[in-house]
């Protein structure tokens, strides 16, 4: 069975400075990666997502994200966070045969002046 | 513009009542989803719909009920059978089996209250 594990509940990080949100999973067969961000009371927004070929993904508002087969890892990064992005973060796998998604437990980032 | 519309935003309920979240999509897409939000267990997935007249139970149908009579509506009923119906409840859809990118388009949520 598949699951995804965001290894950090909360991050909290000054403006201007680099994060990375951690993001681990375990699947038998070959996965679609993504990562979603939802801002208070809205639903969730695709930043980016993993399907085939080069392993660096980029996504919006700056943020990437790298697939690690053999760490079975795809950790979300940017290099200067703003304000604006504080929001709740989650990863999600998908085998892709059915679209369906399975998430993350989330990880909020909040970014202070 | 297209997109996917739920209402009501919120919702507060006696226990012992049914209510029915709706869920509209302008999107053309096959499947359509219920997830639940809970503070800290991420999302859970309710039902699923990959064509109309048919869908699945997720991780955590136990009660809710669907229908999915159109193809651009899905509405979610919360029973009186759930027994923490408390939450924040997404719809999604996506553009179906077999296409394979497994992403997915969300609504902006309803929050149910049980009082």
């Amino acid at each position: 069975a598949q699951s995804v594990t965001q290894l950090d509940s909360q991050v909290p990080v000054f403006e201007e400075a680099p994060v990375e949100l951690r993001c681990n999973y375990s699947s038998s067969v070959s996965v679609y990666l993504f990562w979603y961000v939802q801002y208070p009371n809205q639903g969730l927004q695709l930043l980016l997502k993993y399907l085939s070929g080069s392993t660096l993904v980029k996504g919006i508002n700056g943020f990437e994200a790298e697939f690690n087969k053999s760490q079975t890892s795809f950790h979300l990064r940017k290099p200067s966070v703003h304000i604006s992005d504080t929001a709740e973060y989650f990863c999600a796998v998908s085998s892709g045969n059915t679209g369906k998604l399975i998430f993350g437990q989330g990880t909020t980032l909040q970014v202070k002046p | 513009d297209g997109g996917i519309t739920q209402s009501p935003k919120y919702l507060f309920r006696k226990e012992g009542q049914n209510v029915t979240l709706s869920c509209e999509q302008n999107l053309n897409h096959d499947a359509m989803y219920w997830y639940r939000q809970d503070p800290g267990q991420g999302l859970r997935l309710i039902y699923y719909s990959q064509i109309v007249n048919d869908f699945q139970k997720g991780d955590i149908a136990e009660g809710y009920s669907v229908s999915r009579e159109k193809k651009e509506s899905f509405p979610l009923t919360v029973t009186s059978a759930q027994k923490n119906p408390t939450a924040f409840y997404l719809c999604a859809s996506s553009r179906g089996q077999g296409l394979g990118t497994g992403e997915l388009f969300f609504g902006e949520g309803s929050r149910l209250t049980v009082l």
